[in-house]
């Protein structure tokens, strides 16, 4: 078990509105990263969160946004939402500089827009 | 851009066959190569890891040996099981670099 939960488990939105997917990261983590896998495909970075701070986007637009807290649990923000951003999304947490670890994966979100 | 190759699936193999997933990669430097497998319905489990060239990394019977002059990273097991049935993502995360890059999946179903 990774200790990475992530809530809801499915989530079904309509097309134009706003989204917020949580992220709990295992203990003694404290960076989270956020990929969207969608249906057949590899997940693909959509951000990384360090210290509560965005140390890292790949190429995703600014729709998407994220929050980490001092927990280090995370949030990842879709504003708008389109049909095409229906996928699993996936939170990563590892550790960073001395005591570094590997991703470890929560079991993701499934959303749909419709 | 770093990327990551695939063999395409489904590879659909009878129980204790011999697999192999090929798996390439580019990048500069000296990136750090994954296995992660993924079941049905659930997120991703690092299977495997390998940071340099040469390294085998190993688990639960899968191997696989990061070749730095043919950048590969074959995924092999001696003899499959029915619960090796998933789906297998080969990654990479570059040397200088937090976020890992995944190849498309492939996916094997392993018949009893």
């Amino acid at each position: 078990e990774t200790g990475v939960t992530q809530s809801p488990t499915h989530l079904i939105k309509t097309r134009g509105q706003q989204v917020t997917l949580r992220c709990s990261s295992q203990s003694g983590h404290n960076t989270v990263s956020w990929y969207q896998q969608a249906l057949g495909q590899g997940p693909q970075f959509i951000f990384q969160y360090y210290r509560e701070e965005e140390n890292g986007r790949g190429n995703f637009p600014p729709r998407f946004s994220g929050l980490q807290f001092p927990n280090y649990s995370s949030e990842l923000n879709v504003n708008a939402l389109e049909l095409d951003d229906s996928a699993l999304y996936l939170c990563a947490s590892s550790s960073v500089g001395n005591r570094r670890t590997e991703a470890f994966f929560g079991q993701g979100t499934r959303l749909t827009v419709v | 851009g770093d990327s990551v190759t695939q063999m395409e699936g489904p590879v659909t193999l009878s129980e204790e066959a011999f697999l192999t997933i090929n798996c390439t990669y580019t990048a500069t430097g000296y990136p750090s190569l994954f296995w992660y497998v993924q079941y049905p319905g659930e997120g991703l489990q690092l299977l495997l890891k390998a940071t340099k060239a040469d390294d085998k990394g190993s688990n639960k019977g899968f191997e696989a040996t990061y070749r730095k002059e043919t950048t590969s990273f074959h995924l092999e097991k001696g003899s499959v099981q029915v619960s090796d049935s998933a789906v297998y993502f080969c990654a990479l995360r570059g040397d200088s670099s937090y976020k890992l890059i995944f190849g498309s999946g492939t996916r094997l179903l392993v018949r009893p």
